[in-house]
């Protein structure tokens, strides 16, 4: 089976511009994880989405928000980019709903926002 | 509140020699714990998960242990390799809060020949 894909890779961005990330989850795997991962930090949970319903969110903005397809491929937006946002973005996969499973992870898009 | 303790935070070794990471946790009530290696820009990747009943597990020169009693978990890397520089995260589930993970902050090895 092939991993978990999220595009794009790298990606430059102005602070108060928006941008959005893509995840694609392993094939059959219904459940969707967002998180940012800053220098120093560890992985801060952002929301999770099953079956395009959002089942569980972490303490961030509203300016963070995320949606899931029906073929279960996730989308992340973020609004109104501040220069704190600059992070690692990883989302993890996984077959049912909640934290408590294995969760595969995706190699993360780098955001940098100038 | 769930909290997830890692030690050292960082930690330079020689290669071939071993080394033990640590993780407390004071998650509950608890369903599994989970070790992952992070390479520098990447994603984790799974090394171990442990359920109550397991108090060992191995994956490779990777041994896992876990003391469910004093909620103490440890990562024990055998005849280290310059490949196994990496960040080491903790991750505690409970079965309670729709089974959110907790992640530890990491332990950063550096392994030099």
């Amino acid at each position: 089976k092939a991993g978990v894909t999220q595009t794009p890779r790298y990606l430059i961005k102005t602070r108060g511009q928006q941008v959005t990330l893509s995840c694609s989850p392993i094939s059959g795997h219904r459940s969707v994880s967002w998180y940012q991962q800053t220098p120093g930090q560890g992985l801060q949970f952002l929301f999770e989405y099953f079956s395009e319903t959002q089942r569980n969110k972490g303490n961030f903005p509203g300016r963070f928000s995320g949606r899931q397809f029906s073929n279960s491929r996730s989308e992340m937006n973020v609004s109104t980019l501040e220069l704190g946002d600059s992070a690692l973005y990883l989302c993890a996969s996984s077959p049912v709903s909640g934290g408590a499973n294995e969760q595969y992870f995706g190699p993360g898009t780098r955001l940098t926002v100038t | 509140k769930n909290q997830v303790e890692q030690s050292p935070q960082s930690l330079i070794i020689l290669e071939g020699k071993n080394c033990t990471l640590q993780c407390n946790y004071t998650v509950s009530p608890f369903s599994n714990l989970r070790w992952y290696k992070q390479d520098t820009g990447r994603g984790p990747v799974s090394l171990t998960i442990m359920t109550f009943s397991e108090n060992t597990k191995s994956n490779g020169r990777y041994t896992a242990t876990l003391d469910a009693d004093t909620k103490q978990s440890s990562l024990h890397i055998t005849a280290s390799q310059l490949s196994d520089s990496a960040s080491y995260i903790c991750v505690v589930s409970a079965y309670t809060n729709a089974g959110k993970s907790t992640f530890g902050d990491g332990t950063t090895l550096t392994v030099k020949p």
